[in-house]
């Protein structure tokens, strides 16, 4: 069965640097996404893209977030600079359609120190 | 804004024993979608089950059924025949437009299932 992956599963980082998060969505769907989840907290959305534009962003997704899809399989996040509040559980997702159920990467774990 | 919330923080239920997840919604829209997502201890979100809000019948998918009251907007998580491996972490979500038709999904702050042998 298809599914989202995504890597590293774990990325240990000094604040400051610069991180990318690498995601490859399930082939044929057409919407990404990123979530962020801290340490014991809901999920929440930092950003849609579609048609290699972001569609949403939240405002969580500063300056220091952008994302890009270098190829025609990889999705990716990158941090500029890490902060230690950017610690956390990044998931991407995937859909076919806009309505259709996203569908969630394992995650990768960010720690910031 | 559209909100999830759950207040059951955390459950008990022995093996074998049904267990419902509660889940209440606020929404203005009147097309809007439902899900439930399983969170094990190693991380990954794992789909469960979908509840459209036209949709007239309660989703299923085996063990998992959704008792979805739109009148009282809840769709509680009904596990049948808990299983030792169904403890986790379980989020309620609702779909929320974003920008350019595509859509968010907004989260609960989760219920923490332990099924006791």
């Amino acid at each position: 069965e298809p599914e989202v992956t995504q890597t590293p599963s774990h990325q240990v980082t000094q604040m400051g640097q610069e991180v990318i998060l690498r995601c490859v969505p399930i082939s044929n769907h057409l919407y990404f996404y990123w979530y962020r989840q801290i340490l014991g907290q809901k999920v929440e959305f930092l950003v849609s893209f579609y048609n290699n534009e972001i569609s949403e962003k939240s405002e969580i997704f500063d300056d220091q977030f952008s994302v890009e899809r270098p190829d025609g399989s990889n999705f990716t996040l990158k941090i500029r600079s890490t902060k230690l509040e950017d610690s956390a559980m990044y998931f991407c997702a995937s859909s076919l359609s806009p309505s259709d159920e996203q569908f969630f990467g394992p995650g990768t774990r960010l720690t910031v120190l | 804004a559209q909100k999830i919330t759950q207040t059951q923080p955390g459950m008990f239920v022995q093996e074998k024993e049904a267990v419902t997840l509660d889940c209440t919604y606020d929404t203005s829209d009147q097309s809007y979608g439902l899900f439930w997502y399983k969170q094990p201890s190693s991380g990954e979100m794992i789909f469960l089950i979908y509840q459209g809000s036209y949709d007239e019948q309660n989703a299923t998918e085996g063990r998992y059924s959704l008792n979805f009251q739109k009148a009282r907007k809840s769709a509680n998580l009904v596990i049948s025949a808990s299983q030792l491996g169904d403890s986790a972490m379980y989020f309620c979500a609702m779909r929320e437009l974003a920008g350019w038709g595509t859509y968010k999904y907004i989260f609960g702050t989760g219920t923490r299932l332990k099924v006791l042998a």
